[in-house]
């Protein structure tokens, strides 16, 4: 089992509409929850963090996070076209570690 | 303020050769990681140094290998290149301690090609 899991789609959405993207993780112990957002051509940059069960809201993105489960979200509401780039789910493992999914590559159709 | 600056950006090697790669964090920045990212493997951790000391290694041979120096700049070496080792290096630094409540801030990458 891998130790973050994303499905690496492409996720094809239309513009307008809410974009779901998908992580789990299998460490239990694991407290600290990140996603990256990467363009094609250049390196990732951080959009959200998320550290306690529940949701976070930061504009037109909403993490979700569910230990219980090893399960955590990323909603992008109202998809817009520049919003199209690889999505990247990385979790903290121990405290100095940050493990990274294979990313899950979001178009959004205009 | 400047971003975390890499270098080269482009290089190519053959089998067998060796490779030498740089990364100029952030300034006030400590923590210097570096990650392989390849399109089968996505991002996969190489290692991270705070304060000149490695503080956490991934699951690679040991013919990769780093270092830190006083100024938190960071040099990572793969020894007897391989084919496999083509990829993007990508250098991240951290203002903190502990990455739990900290984010990484990436470079733009030292993509490497072993012919």
């Amino acid at each position: 089992q891998k130790e973050v899991e994303q499905n690496s789609g492409p996720l094809s959405v239309p513009e307008g509409a809410i974009a779901s993207l998908n992580c789990t993780y299998s460490d239990r112990g694991s407290q600290s929850f990140f996603w990256y957002r990467q363009y094609s051509g250049k390196s990732p940059e951080l959009i959200m963090f998320i550290y306690s069960n529940g949701d976070k809201e930061d504009g037109r993105f909403t993490a979700q996070l569910n230990k219980a489960s090893q399960y955590v979200s990323l909603l992008i509401r109202d998809s817009q076209p520049s919003d199209s780039a690889t999505y990247l789910c990385a979790v903290v493992q121990g405290a100095q570690k940050l493990v990274f999914g294979q990313g899950t590559r979001l178009t959004i159709n205009p | 303020k400047a971003g975390v600056t890499q270098t080269p950006r482009y290089l190519i090697k053959t089998r067998g050769q060796q490779v030498t790669l740089s990364c100029s964090p952030i300034s006030g920045h400590r923590s210097v990681s570096w990650y392989q990212q390849t399109p089968g493997q996505g991002l996969q951790f190489l290692f991270e140094y705070f304060s000149e000391t490695q503080r956490n290694k991934g699951n690679f041979p040991g013919r990769f290998s780093g270092r830190q120096f006083s100024n938190s700049r960071s040099e990572m070496n793969v020894s007897t290149l391989e084919l496999g080792d083509s990829a993007l290096y990508l250098c991240a630094s951290s203002i903190g301690t502990s990455l739990t409540t900290g984010e990484l801030f990436f470079g733009e990458g030292s993509r490497l090609t072993v012919l």
